[in-house]
């Protein structure tokens, strides 16, 4: 069945340190990947998507590659800010309805 | 626009209550899902609607029904509580059934049972 595979957390950065939260998934299709992201206290919000193999998805400095063979779609930022703190979680859509399968979550907290 | 709003916020249940957990969506969107949040467990679906009339069940249904009367509301019903359902829960919809359109997301309901 589908799954998606991610990054333990919790990560903890410096005020303008690079990023990395690593995503595999398996699926049975041709998914479409997704990054959401989720603020203390709220719901969850789309932060990119990618759709075909070789998209890159980007959003407010974050960018991830939708990589085929390797089944990867790891999310990256050149500089984060404290406002970025936040769980972030990959997801993929798949099937006949398309449903969202969610990673556990990468909680980042960045310090100044 | 509103989007989609859940209610209530927070609730507090004993185990063998019934309650319903509402959702409402105001952008005319065709799917709508519900799912838990557990911690180290991400998010599990649990049930979800391609359509007024149309339901059907995610990964973790028992213990869980729905109904979607309108396009606008798909409410959540515990029949009986039990402790094993204490999670935070969220609604979601998107316009249709296109792998490619992304879910928008209610603010979610903390549910803790006794």
């Amino acid at each position: 069945g589908d799954s998606v595979t991610q990054m333990e957390g919790p990560v903890t950065l410096s005020e303008e340190a690079f990023l990395t939260i690593n995503c595999t998934y398996t699926a049975t299709g041709y998914p479409s990947l997704f990054w959401y992201v989720q603020y203390p206290g709220e719901g969850l919000q789309l932060l990119l998507k990618a759709t075909k193999a070789d998209d890159k998805g980007s959003n407010k400095g974050f960018e991830a590659t939708y990589r085929k063979e390797t089944t990867s779609f790891h999310l990256e930022k050149g500089s984060v800010q404290v406002s970025d703190s936040a769980v972030y979680f990959c997801a993929l859509s798949d099937g006949g309805a398309n449903n969202l399968f969610f990673g556990t979550g990468t909680r980042l907290t960045v310090i100044p | 626009n509103a989007g989609v709003t859940q209610t209530p916020k927070f609730q507090v249940l004993k185990t063998g209550q019934s309650m319903t957990l509402q959702c409402a969506q105001d952008m005319n969107h065709e799917y709508m899902s519900w799912y838990r949040q557990d911690p180290g467990m991400g998010l599990r679906l649990i049930h979800y609607s391609v359509g007024a009339g149309i339901t059907d069940q995610g990964e973790v249904p028992n213990g869980y029904n729905v109904s979607r009367s309108t396009t606008e509301d798909f409410p959540l019903r515990l029949l009986s509580a039990a402790p094993s359902q204490t999670s935070v829960y969220f609604c979601a919809s998107r316009p249709g059934q296109g792998q490619v359109q992304p879910q928008h997301f209610g603010d979610g309901t903390r549910l803790s049972i006794l």
